[in-house]
């Protein structure tokens, strides 16, 4: 079964306290991992698209990561605006048309 | 260039009732998802469509329904409104190209069941 479970839950930092958000996922054939920012009643904003093992990619103070059985979030130096919950998710092996959601993690920036 | 657009963005109903929720999707999109999301969980998929044809469908009961029209834009509807559809429901597009693309998503539709 498709899977996508992300940790922590929630995380509170310090601003300029880097740490890392984990989304580990379990589908077959892999065809995209996806990083979403969702601001509270707002819709999912899209942050980064992954395709392989290996492949990084940055965007100011945020950068994913993939390898064969999860993604990294890295958040450097973060500041009270990166305040937000932090969807992963990957399209279904069996509903090949359907995006598959972690529950996310809720990130608390304070200065 | 703007955005995926949904309507409304809040919407009250009673059990029982009928509801309609409408979205367009980006200019060039010709593909549209609806997605549902409870409080503190992540979106579930409820449909997709491409080219007005119903190219995917989420484990929803038949009280959902949705259709696409010429223009690409889309409704969705639910009927017989039960408490447990409150929720706020997603629209997504996604460019044209095939494989797995990136969805961008509208600002989304608040619905209240009383």
């Amino acid at each position: 079964e498709d899977q996508v479970t992300q940790s922590p839950e929630a995380l509170r930092l310090q601003e300029g306290e880097s740490s890392s958000l984990n989304c580990s996922y379990t589908v077959s054939g892999l065809r995209g991992l996806f990083w979403y920012r969702q601001d509270p009643g707002k819709g999912p904003e899209f942050l980064f698209t992954l395709y392989s093992a290996g492949e990084e990619k940055e965007k100011e103070r945020l950068k994913a990561t993939l390898t064969k059985k999860e993604s990294f979030l890295h958040i450097t130096a973060p500041k009270p605006e990166d305040s937000a919950t932090y969807l992963c998710a990957v399209y279904s092996g069996e509903a090949g048309t359907a995006l598959i959601f972690g529950k996310g993690t809720t990130l608390s920036v304070s200065s | 260039d703007a955005g995926v657009t949904q309507s409304p963005t809040h919407l009250i109903k009673t059990r029982g009732q009928h509801v309609t929720l409408r979205c367009s999707p980006i200019s060039g999109h010709k593909s549209v998802s609806w997605y549902q999301q409870v409080l503190g969980q992540g979106p579930q998929f409820i449909f997709q469509y491409y080219e007005k044809e119903e190219r995917g469908r989420g484990n929803f009961p038949d009280r959902f329904s949705a259709r696409q029209f010429p223009n690409y834009s889309s409704e969705l509807n639910v009927n017989a409104l039960l408490l447990g559809d409150s929720a706020l429901y997603l629209c997504a597009s996604s460019p044209p190209g095939g494989g797995a693309r990136e969805q961008f998503f509208g600002p989304g539709t608040r619905l209240t069941v009383l």
